[in-house]
């Protein structure tokens, strides 16, 4: 099945600055890619996603690029604020019909 | 509220009783996924149905797991002789079935806690 990486785990960055996280996949079929931000205590909330033709998606100030030949996205967060501050986890799935396997989070930490 | 909503929102049980939790999906969503998820992990997909029809369940955990979604609405999630390390987060998520940009994107409820003593 399906196994999805994470890195890094905690990520601590000084308010305004750039964050990223990466991901890696196992299963090449995989076509749709999500990422959820979990704040403590809430539910997973879809901040945005990527499906396998296309390489890059962009929205306000978070951003995420794929690379189907190495099996690897990223999430890229510009300008961070403190409402930032949350766990993010990847995800992959074949889409259609098909459950998510998540990555194991990164806690993002946003330095004031 | 139009998202997707779990009852109860907390379980406390003791080992060996069975417990049911219930999922209401977003109302024109014809698919339902429950997930588990445990602390400081993402979530596990255990099973999932489009419409009455569940699709996928060799993800169950075990035996004691089961699932229900008899009209294509709302879903229920059974354990049965509950252990202690069925302590988690039960999520539930829906999507629809759509093409293009909306199709699949899965929403998620705000869950149900699992303490089993």
């Amino acid at each position: 099945g399906e196994n999805v990486e994470q890195h890094p785990s905690t990520l601590s960055v000084q308010e305004g600055d750039s964050a990223v996280i990466k991901c890696t996949y196992s299963d090449s079929a995989s076509n749709y890619f999500p990422w959820y931000k979990q704040e403590l205590g809430k539910r997973p909330q879809l901040i945005i996603d990527i499906r396998s033709n296309v390489g890059e998606k962009k929205d306000q100030r978070i951003a995420v690029t794929l690379n189907k030949t190495a099996k690897h996205f990223s999430l890229h967060i510009t300008e961070t604020q403190p409402e930032d501050s949350a766990v993010y986890f990847c995800a992959a799935s074949l889409g259609g019909a098909d459950g998510l396997t998540f990555g194991k989070g990164t806690h993002l930490i946003i330095q004031p | 509220d139009t998202g997707v909503s779990q009852d109860p929102r907390h379980k406390i049980t003791k080992r060996g009783q069975n417990v049911t939790f219930r999922c209401d999906p977003i109302s024109e969503h014809n698919r339902l996924y429950w997930y588990r998820q445990t602390l400081g992990q993402g979530p596990e997909f255990l099973t999932y149905f489009q419409n009455e029809a569940q699709l996928e369940k060799s993800r169950l955990l075990s035996d004691r797991f089961s699932a229900e979604r008899p009209k294509g609405s709302f879903s229920t999630l059974e354990i049965q002789r509950t252990e202690q390390g069925d302590s988690a987060m039960y999520l539930c998520a829906s999507s629809s079935q759509g093409r293009g940009e909306r199709g699949n994107e899965q929403f998620f409820g705000p869950g149900t806690r699992l303490t089993v003593l």
